[in-house]
């Protein structure tokens, strides 16, 4: 199956600083998404992302497919940004399906 | 659009029960999709599920766990046997294929054998 690595795997930022978070995936995917988990547990979405660049406020992603990365950007980052950043990929091929997560970021942002 | 639900949301047992889980997609959403999170991973996919038909079971999917989705829509996920290692949060998420499979979460249900 493919494999999915994400760096750092911690990150701590002061408030207002700017990351980037990194993605590699093993094989071509044609799916792949960007997830917050909150310290309840609770993935939300942040971005469905299978090639190109999108953006919403202070965050945008982009996926370049061809070279099996996708990059998350957190500007003038913020306290309620602290959690786990997972990216997810996959591909639909003979009917086979199967999403793989990365072991995921944990950013911490101090006030 | 209610988001995807996931009844209980914490479970106690001890070793050896069986427990179920319930998950309810989002309306009209004709996939839903089991993982399993353990502390400091990403969550791992378990099974899915194309409308009522069980299309992909993962190898960490044993015998004790079984998966239904009787009608297509609400799905069920059951342990049997529980065992201390299947201590975990249980994820379920949904899609549609037309916003392109994108998948929504539910809460989790966190269970703990003891």
């Amino acid at each position: 199956g493919i494999q999915v690595e994400q760096s750092p795997p911690d990150l701590i930022l002061q408030e207002g600083a700017n990351s980037t978070l990194r993605c590699n995936f093993s094989d071509s995917v044609n799916n792949l998404q960007w997830f917050h988990q909150n310290p309840w547990g609770q993935l939300i979405n942040l971005f469905y992302i299978p090639s190109g660049t999108k953006q919403n406020g202070r965050l945008s992603a982009t996926t370049v497919a061809t070279e099996r990365y996708s990059l998350l950007y957190i500007s003038s980052s913020q306290t309620t940004d602290s959690g786990v950043y997972f990216c997810a990929s996959w591909t639909a091929s003979g009917g086979s399906y199967i999403p793989t997560f990365g072991r995921g970021t944990s950013l911490i942002v101090h006030p | 659009d209610t988001g995807v639900s996931q009844d209980p949301r914490h479970k106690i047992t001890k070793r050896g029960q069986n427990v179920t889980f319930r998950c309810d997609p989002i309306s009209e959403h004709n996939r839903l999709y089991w993982y399993r999170q353990t502390l400091g991973q990403g969550p791992e996919f378990l099974t899915y599920f194309q409308n009522e038909a069980q299309l992909e079971k993962s190898r960490l999917l044993s015998d004790r766990f079984s998966a239904e989705r009787p009608k297509g829509s609400f799905s069920t996920l059951e342990i049997q046997r529980t065992e201390q290692g299947d201590s975990a949060m249980y994820l379920c998420a949904s899609s549609a294929r037309d916003r392109g499979y994108e998948q929504y979460f539910g809460p989790g249900t966190r269970l703990t054998v003891t």
